[in-house]
């Protein structure tokens, strides 16, 4: 049963133009999301973050926006960059029952963004 | 050390060996989880410590599955009897503290395979 769900394995993009990431989840208890970006042979490196309580936070050329009432969140990337072709996970981690710092993954989206 | 630092980087282990994997995370950072990712898939919490205390090994698969961070600096985790379905990435993250806006910074994971 998997909580976080990315349902595009890879995606690929023009430099440039926007790169759009998507995120479902299922648990109504997860309250803070995280993207994190992955390059071949390294550990995932944070992005970006956002709490439930907004809607949107945004960080140079990347937003993340969460919409609650959809489960979904999605990462845009503005404009996309060769360097930023990697797999780009989705994470979650829930309040309630005292184990915030547990993270759940979604299985990732590979990136391309073509020259 | 500047990043979180993962030992060995690459493991062969003969199916029924014990194999011990070590984390030697940011200085200073408090806290220290192991996250195991196979294949194909995102990863995984296994446990968490803060200092030398094991919090959370809720996510360990089995009890041929061990961790310890005696001093609370440098950890170990332990699989006892390798199993082929143990392959996969072993990550180890650190945080100074445990803030949920920021993420954890992860190691580059110790590939294990199992033959």
């Amino acid at each position: 049963d998997q909580q976080v769900k990315q349902n595009s394995p890879s995606l690929s993009v023009q430099e440039g133009r926007i790169s759009i990431l998507n995120c479902d989840y299922t648990n109504s208890m997860f309250d803070y999301f995280l993207w994190y970006k992955k390059y071949p042979a390294e550990g995932p490196t944070f992005l970006i973050s956002i709490s439930s309580i907004k809607d949107k936070n945004e960080d140079g050329r990347f937003t993340v926006f969460l919409n609650k009432s959809a489960k979904h969140l999605s990462l845009h990337i503005v404009p996309s960059q060769p360097g930023d072709s990697a797999v780009y996970f989705c994470a979650a981690s829930a309040r309630s029952g005292g184990s915030n710092y547990k993270l759940t993954f979604g299985k990732g989206t590979l990136l391309t963004v073509n020259p | 050390g500047a990043g979180v630092s993962q030992s060995p980087r690459y493991k062969v282990a003969k199916r029924g060996q014990d194999v011990a994997l070590r984390c030697d995370p940011i200085s200073g950072h408090v806290s220290l989880f192991w996250y195991q990712q196979a294949l194909g898939q995102g990863p995984e919490f296994l446990t968490y410590f803060q200092n030398e205390a094991q919090l959370d090994k809720s996510g360990l698969p089995s009890d041929r599955f061990f961790a310890e961070r005696p001093e609370g600096s440098v950890s170990t985790l332990k699989i006892q009897r390798t199993q082929q379905e143990d392959s996969a990435v072993y990550l180890c993250a650190s945080s100074l503290e445990w803030a949920r806006g920021y993420g954890y910074t992860f190691g580059s994971g110790t590939r294990l395979t199992v033959v």
